[in-house]
């Protein structure tokens, strides 16, 4: 089983529409969840994170988290054409200073 | 907003020989990190270093690879006796504890 599995994409929304990213972790102890933005041929760009159970919102982001489930998602809002990139799930087992353990993303297309 | 600066850009080089990636983390940040990504593939953790030393290393970072902190603001990651595998983009990350904070990479390419 892979530790961070991500919806297999790509997925292709229209502009404005919600895009919705999913993502399960295998680690029952995890204790906080990153999302990455990766445009092709750049770094990971931190979009949000989260630790605790519920919903954490940023704009047009939110995460979604539900440690019973093992389960983190993501959702864009009034997606836009320059949402159009590759979404990491990170998880890192510790609040602090330990690995991340990242997804193999899923790749987003936001069509004008 | 502070940035994780990495040199060179791209680096080219023959199989066999060193190569040392530089980076220079966020200033008051207390842990540093590097990652790789094999193109097409997902970003995969090398080791993490915090109080001067190593605290956590995959199995990826064999006898060929090491890191330095060779003084108060770089991070150096060499890798010897490089292979053709080893080609792939190497990013460097710092963190004060919360989120990691990712520089715009390395890209090594091994001929």
């Amino acid at each position: 089983q892979k530790e961070v599995e991500q919806n297999s994409g790509p997925l292709s929304v229209p502009e404005g529409a919600i895009a919705s990213l999913n993502c399960t972790y295998s680690d029952r102890g995890s204790q906080s969840f990153f999302w990455y933005r990766q445009y092709s041929g750049k770094s990971p760009e931190l979009i949000m994170f989260i630790y605790s159970n519920g919903d954490k919102e940023d704009g047009r982001f939110t995460a979604q988290l539900n440690k019973a489930s093992q389960y983190v998602s993501l959702l864009i809002r009034d997606s836009q054409p320059s949402d159009s990139a590759t979404y990491l799930c990170a998880v890192n087992p510790e609040t602090s200073g330990s690995r991340l353990t990242f997804g193999e993303g899923t790749q987003l297309t936001v069509n004008p | 907003e502070p940035e994780v600066t990495q040199t060179p850009s791209h680096q080219v080089t023959q199989m066999g020989q060193e190569v040392i990636l530089r980076c220079v983390p966020i200033s008051n940040h207390l842990y540093f990190y590097w990652y790789r990504q094999i193109l097409g593939q997902k970003v995969e953790f090398l080791v993490s270093f915090y109080n001067n030393e190593i605290s956590e290393k995959s199995e990826i970072f064999d006898d060929q690879f090491s890191v330095e902190r060779p003084d108060g603001s770089n991070f150096t990651l060499k890798i010897r006796s490089t292979k053709l595998e080893d080609s792939a983009m190497y990013f460097c990350a710092s963190s004060s504890g919360s989120y990691q904070h990712f520089g715009d990479g390395t890209r090594l390419s091994i001929l």
